[in-house]
């Protein structure tokens, strides 16, 4: 079975400091990877996305995400975080070979960015 | 702008009611997924379209819950018989499926209270 975890409820973290957002999947076959941004009462922002290739993907608002196979964990991360970052943030899953099948979501983890 | 849209964006109901939620999917997306988000837990994957198959519904948490999408874009998700535990924030995505991977775009969503 395909599943999500991420460990943190809450991270809070100081403007102008380092960020990471946990997420570790578990899947059958080779994994799909994303990273949502919600806003209060908005929908969700996609930001990035792994496939294969380079384990270090780039993507919007300057977050970037790391993925490690042997440890099966897609970190969000950021060099230096912004108050305007604050927001709920979902790790996403899905098995490749289910091409255009539901993800699989983490219960989300909430961002803190005190000025 | 050329976003998934929803409607309406807040419905309250009192149990026992039919409602019906609308959405709008990016226009060319062949797929229409619909999840739920609940107050505390993550996105929870109801039904599933894609062009003109089937589509899958394995997420449906009850005979109460139906969806359609007509000409292969618009679709509406009825629940029929509203009970509280139906409150719930119901969001709509939309993706194009091309060798085989697929990035969901979602939008802003329907907030269903039930009283």
């Amino acid at each position: 079975a395909q599943s999500v975890a991420q460990p943190e409820d809450q991270v809070n973290v100081a403007e102008g400091n380092p960020l990471t957002v946990k997420c570790t999947y578990s899947v059958s076959g080779n994994p799909y990877l994303f990273w949502y941004v919600q806003y209060p009462n908005r929908g969700l922002q996609f930001l990035l996305k792994y496939i294969t290739g380079d384990n270090l993907v780039k993507g919007s608002y300057g977050f970037e995400a790391e993925f490690n196979k042997s440890q099966t964990s897609f970190h969000l991360k950021k060099p230096s975080a912004l108050v305007s970052d604050s927001a709920l943030y979902f790790c996403a899953v899905r098995d490749i070979s289910q091409a255009g099948t539901a993800l699989i979501f983490g219960k989300g983890t909430t961002l803190s960015v005190s000025s | 702008g050329a976003g998934v849209s929803q409607s309406p964006s807040n419905k309250v109901t009192e149990k026992g009611k039919d409602v019906e939620l609308r959405c709008d999917p990016i226009s060319g997306h062949t797929a229409l997924y619909w999840y739920r988000q609940s107050l505390g837990q993550g996105l929870e994957f109801l039904i599933y379209f894609q062009g003109n198959s089937a589509p899958d519904k394995s997420g449906l948490p009850s005979d109460r819950f139906s969806a359609e999408r007509t000409g292969g874009s618009v679709s509406t998700l009825t629940i029929q018989r509203t009970q509280q535990e139906d409150s719930a924030v119901y969001l709509c995505a939309s993706s194009f499926l091309t060798r085989g991977t697929d990035t969901q775009y979602f939008g802003p969503g329907t907030r269903l209270t039930v009283l």
